[in-house]
């Protein structure tokens, strides 16, 4: 079955510190992945997406940045932590046979 | 691009009525409409959608309807029961791009 797995749930960092979420999808090849945002109580805001390995597309510049280093691999980093970066970060998957979104179940970020 | 919009951004009802969100889309070659139900410290998770080649489509409690000519779609809950209280996403995208456009949320409360 196809499935996808993002961690880690919750994560407290201060401001200064480096980040690193990982998304793994499972049960399916060559899917275009997707980085969002949402701020508390707002909508959905696109970051990253990627159509392959090492293909990366930003929506919005930022303090952010993602990698693909393999195909079912979605990583997003900073190297230097805002208090701006707090939010709700969501990853996604589609293929192209379904078209049809998955999110994983999120991390909830707080830079203190 | 596309634009999506989606009205209203908060919703109170009473169990038992019905609830209905509306949304508008700019891109005519947008042809896949789906509708993402997120629950509080959750990742949205797909309710129901519908092509552009199909006028209505309904699932038990949950329709949905598309005028393509006036680019637009609506969602529409019948018999509300609490466990409906969450924020409620559209979206379009062409399939073929499978970039998806989302709409900014409308949080429904239904009032026991």
């Amino acid at each position: 079955s196809q499935t996808i797995h993002q961690w880690p749930a919750t994560l407290v960092q201060p401001v200064g510190s480096p980040l690193s979420l990982e998304c793994t999808v499972e049960g399916t090849s060559n899917p275009n992945l997707y980085w969002y945002r949402q701020a508390a109580g707002r909508g959905l805001q696109l970051l990253f997406y990627s159509i392959g390995i090492d293909q990366i597309s930003s929506e919005v510049p930022q303090n952010l940045s993602a990698s693909r280093p393999q195909d079912r691999q979605f990583i997003l980093s900073s190297k230097k932590l805002l208090l701006s970066d707090s939010g709700f970060y969501l990853c996604a998957w589609v293929t192209g046979r379904s078209a049809r979104y998955t999110f994983g179940s999120g991390t909830r970020l707080t830079v203190v | 691009g596309e634009n999506v919009e989606q009205h209203p951004s908060t919703l109170s009802v009473q169990e038992g009525d019905s609830a209905v969100i509306k949304c508008t889309y700019s891109d005519s070659a947008s042809n896949y409409f789906p509708w993402y139900k997120q629950e509080l410290g959750k990742g949205p998770q797909l309710i129901i959608d519908i092509r552009s080649n199909v006028g209505e489509k309904k699932d038990q409690r949950i329709a949905v309807t598309l005028n393509k000519t006036a680019k637009h779609f609506s969602l529409h809950i019948t018999e509300t029961q609490p466990e409906d209280s969450a924020v409620y996403f559209c979206a379009a995208s062409r399939n073929t791009g499978n970039q998806f456009y989302f709409g900014t949320g409308t949080s429904l409360t239904v009032i026991p």
